[in-house]
């Protein structure tokens, strides 16, 4: 069974603090997603990122996939309060069927 | 159009009836998945369509949950009998197809309350 694990589930930082939060995975992936969901709407989707090593960035995040050790990390760089929302990796892999694994999601509150 | 397109965005049923939401998919996906995310929760996988045919319906928690999907666009998510534990965020998503580095991108949801 594919199980995606995230922590920590809840991060309160100060503005212009750096935090990253880490994502765990039990098995091989074909592809590792993190989403943003803001409170009352739908997943915007961040990065996707496919191989070993891959590093991807916008603004002050910064994601990265370590496949070796099936993690993912999502960087904050000085945290601004609109970065406030839930963020959500997810995982597919195809020998466990067609679909996104999903984390169980990190609660982010920027204090300003 | 710009973006998955669901409807009704907000949908209040009785226990016992019947609920039908849908999902256009962004114009030129073959892949479409349906979730459900209630409340506080993460999600979990229902459905996933390529083209027409559903070949993982392995989330579909019981009998009472169908899906279809036509002309490899629209899909509707059917639920029989709604029971107060269907209460939950219905999200559709789309992708171009499973190749790698399609992003899949997310409807609004169909947030289904039953009284």
């Amino acid at each position: 069974e594919l199980k995606v694990e995230q922590n920590p589930l809840f991060l309160s930082m100060q503005e212009g603090k750096n935090y990253t939060i880490y994502c765990n995975y039990s098995t091989t992936s074909d592809r590792l997603y993190w989403y943003r969901q803001d409170p009352g709407k739908s997943l915007e989707s961040l990065f996707v990122l496919l191989s070993n090593g891959a590093v991807k960035q916008e603004g002050r995040l910064m994601a990265s996939l370590d496949t070796k050790a099936r993690l993912s990390t999502l960087h904050i760089t000085a945290a601004v309060h609109d970065l406030s929302a839930t963020y959500f990796c997810a995982v597919d892999n195809r020998e466990y069927g067609n679909k996104l694994v999903f984390g169980a999601g990190t609660i982010l509150r920027v204090k300003s | 159009g710009a973006g998955v397109s669901q409807s009704p965005s907000n949908k209040v049923t009785e226990k016992g009836k019947d609920v039908e939401l849908r999902c256009d998919p962004i114009s030129g996906h073959t892949a479409l998945y349906w979730y459900r995310q209630s409340l506080g929760q993460g999600l979990e996988f229902l459905i996933y369509f390529q083209g027409n045919s559903a070949p993982d319906k392995s989330g579909l928690p019981s009998d009472r949950f169908s899906a279809e999907r036509t002309g490899g666009s629209v899909s509707t998510l059917t639920i029989q009998r709604t029971q107060q534990e269907d209460s939950a965020v219905y999200l559709c998503a789309s992708s171009y197809d499973r190749g790698p580095g399609n992003t899949i991108y997310f409807g609004e949801g169909s947030w289904l309350t039953v009284v």
